[in-house]
């Protein structure tokens, strides 16, 4: 399996832009968790699923922020609008079970909003 | 919700000596203590976890050991090398995993 796999890697935006992360999980994990990172607030859950259902958006900063998962090996995450203050590293990350077992973590997307 | 809570938030030290990171957490129900580590630029990798029926878990260079009565656990490095350098962060799992601030590990040849 190649992994958690997150798109795009990079993405520059100009304030008041949509703008939508992509992640697809690895095959067969039941859980997908969406994470912010910033230097200031370090790793922070956005929201979970599980079986593409969102358990747990408490994380999710604001009503500018939503997030779906349509299938089991696909989920976005999408900005509308894009503040300045959002931009910072965004990962996704895949587990069997929740809880007790692994998180495997994608590439990550590196988002900066002019 | 849950708490975790890292120290240092940053550790200098030479090549060979020993690397010690402590993390707290507030909700006795946690059962499951990972731990991360992120090298500049990539994501975080998991290097070693462990349950709440474990007190001590040991890979190598690696150890974590589990206070569950005081609610901490710490991970400890031994004959550090240049590679160990690295944020390092502690997360605690009931139903989802909170991660502590990090540790910046820098190891001085």
């Amino acid at each position: 399996d190649a992994g958690v796999i997150q798109s795009p890697r990079h993405e520059v935006t100009e304030m008041g832009q949509e703008v939508t992360l992509r992640c697809k999980p690895i095959s067969g994990h039941d859980y997908l968790f969406w994470y912010r990172q910033t230097m200031m607030r370090g790793l922070e859950l956005l929201i979970y699923f599980n079986n593409n259902v969102p358990i747990d958006d408490s994380g999710m900063p604001e009503d500018r922020f939503s997030a779906k998962m349509p299938n089991a090996s696909f989920s976005t995450l999408k900005i509308q609008p894009s503040e300045p203050r959002d931009s910072a590293v965004y990962f996704c990350a895949s587990s069997l079970r929740q809880g007790q077992n692994i998180q495997y973590f994608g590439a990550g997307t590196r988002l900066s909003v002019l | 919700g849950e708490n975790v809570e890292q120290h240092p938030s940053t550790l200098s030290v030479q090549e060979g000596d020993s690397a010690v990171i402590k993390c707290t957490y507030s909700d006795s129900a946690s059962n499951y203590f990972p731990w991360y580590k992120q090298e500049l630029g990539k994501r975080p990798q998991l290097i070693i976890d462990i349950r709440s029926n474990v007190g001590e878990k040991k890979d190598q260079r690696i150890a974590v050991t589990l206070n569950k009565t005081a609610k901490h656990f710490s991970l400890h490095i031994t004959e550090t090398q240049p590679e160990d350098s690295a944020v390092y962060f502690c997360a605690a799992s009931i139903i989802d995993m909170r991660f502590g601030a990090g540790t910046r590990l820098t190891v001085k040849p």
